[in-house]
């Protein structure tokens, strides 16, 4: 089963609201990534998230990683509509083999 | 970051047939990594290819189905066997990438459709 769950699956903003998709892993991680997947493209890598506690900005996108490196949010404020698509959380752990497992990612539209 | 070339874009295929994804990265890595992603889903990683020895596949994904070669450290190619319906996906290749960053590249993506 997922050992990476992703919420909400969907959510549709009026341009300008905030957003925040939410990441909790089964096991701890030793780092956990995130990525933005645009509507018929690839995955690319936003930011990775190491330490516990960890709060890294990107201008108006705001990572989280939890104190228990089992969870980690993805915030951003005042959504335009350069911001559609689906982001994905992707996490690394022991438990995992060390290998990258994506949850089920977030699919985020933007209405102007 | 690396770079990664992934061909073909899409194909659309017969169902019986096969058809061989490459990649090529423009610096020598030790893994490549393949996914697969359903329509509407997440990635699911298919296997890792290592240079010189037997690609490792993950549970559900065995090798006469999705044969893996990695002649050399920058090339990697992944052949979907014997294809049916279910096997359109949108298959990808990914690197690890080493600097301060972190992280994975992808490449673009293989659009298979198989009717």
């Amino acid at each position: 089963g997922q050992q990476v769950m992703q919420i909400p699956q969907y959510q549709h903003v009026q341009e300008g609201e905030d957003f925040t998709t939410y990441c909790n892993s089964s096991t701890t991680l030793s780092n956990i990534q995130w990525y933005k997947q645009r509507p018929g493209g690839h995955p690319v890598f936003l930011i990775q998230l190491v330490k516990s506690g960890e709060v890294k900005k990107q201008k108006r996108l705001t990572f989280q990683f939890g104190e228990a490196k089992k969870n980690s949010s993805l915030h951003i404020t005042a959504t335009q509509t350069t911001d559609v698509g689906t982001y994905f959380c992707a996490g690394i752990g022991w438990e995992y083999g060390n290998k990258l497992v994506f949850g089920a990612g977030t699919i985020l539209r933007v209405k102007s | 970051s690396a770079v990664i070339s992934q061909k073909p874009s899409r194909d659309i295929c017969q169902r019986g047939t096969s058809l061989t994804i490459q990649c090529q990265v423009d610096s020598q890595v030790t893994m490549m990594f393949w996914y697969r992603q359903q329509p509407g889903q997440s990635l699911t990683l298919i296997a890792t290819a290592n240079q010189g020895s037997e690609a490792t596949y993950e549970s559900g994904f065995v090798i006469d189905k999705f044969p893996i070669s990695r002649p050399n450290l920058t090339f990697s190619t992944l052949t979907v066997s014997n294809m049916s319906p279910e096997d359109s996906s949108i298959y990808l290749c990914s690197v690890e990438d080493y600097g301060e960053k972190g992280g994975y590249t992808f490449g673009s993506g293989t659009r298979l459709t198989v009717v």
